[in-house]
């Protein structure tokens, strides 16, 4: 079965970049919308942005203009980019995987990993 | 811009209990796109139902989504300790979008 794995540092400068990827094992990288999401300390659950396998994307508007997520088919792996970030951007990063019904792909979150806490602290 | 409240913030239940979670959209959504996650501290969080009212691969039929149009809701039956999670709600019919969860504590 398919297993999602996030990767990078756990700490970040305010206004440097943030980088993380995500290993996708047990399955391909074809097909499917792949997902980050964050959730701040004592917060809820903010969706980031997708990519789907033919390379398209969509952000969240509130992070469109600072976000870029990319994708790695030769290493089974998708990335993030959050550029200029403070301390608001401190979160537990999630990668995720949408499902496939009915014929669809979905840019749900079907598949998760098990996250990464990042804290953007000088 | 969808905005997706949910109600109540937080529930305190016994086990055993049923109750029933609320979701409503700002504007008419997919059911088709509709989906409910459950998350413990911790944990990754679990997608519990899609398409409003199927439930994903290995959860307990305890779980129960209906709804459409602008209201949701998701049951669950029979409440067991291991229940207690923060509960979200989301459209993913255009942008995706979480709701802002309910906190489920069983005592």
């Amino acid at each position: 079965q398919v297993q999602l794995q996030e990767s990078g540092p756990g700490l970040v400068k305010p206004s440097e970049t943030l980088s993380l990827t995500c290993t996708v094992s047990g399955g391909s990288i074809s097909g499917y919308f792949w997902s980050w999401i964050r959730q701040p300390p004592g917060k809820g659950l903010e969706w980031i942005g997708y990519i789907y396998y033919s390379g398209s994307t969509d952000y969240n508007p509130s992070l469109r203009s600072r976000v870029t997520i990319s994708l790695d088919r030769s290493k089974n792996q998708f990335s993030l980019k959050v550029r200029s970030v403070t301390a608001a951007d401190t979160a537990v990063y999630y990668c995720a995987r949408g499902d496939y019904v009915g014929g669809n792909y979905n840019y749900n979150m079907a598949v998760w990993g098990e996250g990464t806490t990042v804290t953007v602290s000088s | 811009e969808i905005v997706l409240t949910q109600s109540p913030g937080t529930l305190s239940l016994s086990p055993g209990e049923t109750t029933t979670l609320s979701c409503r959209a700002s504007q008419t959504i997919s059911s088709r796109y509709f989906a409910w996650y459950q998350h413990k501290p911790g944990q990754a969080p679990r997608l519990l139902i899609y398409g409003a009212s199927n439930r994903a691969t290995g959860v307990p039929d305890r779980f129960s989504g209906s709804g459409s149009g602008t209201d949701f809701s998701l049951t669950i039956s029979r409440l067991e300790p291991e229940d207690s999670a923060v509960y979200y709600c989301q459209q993913y019919g255009s942008s995706p979008l979480f709701g802002q969860g309910t906190k489920v504590e069983i005592k």
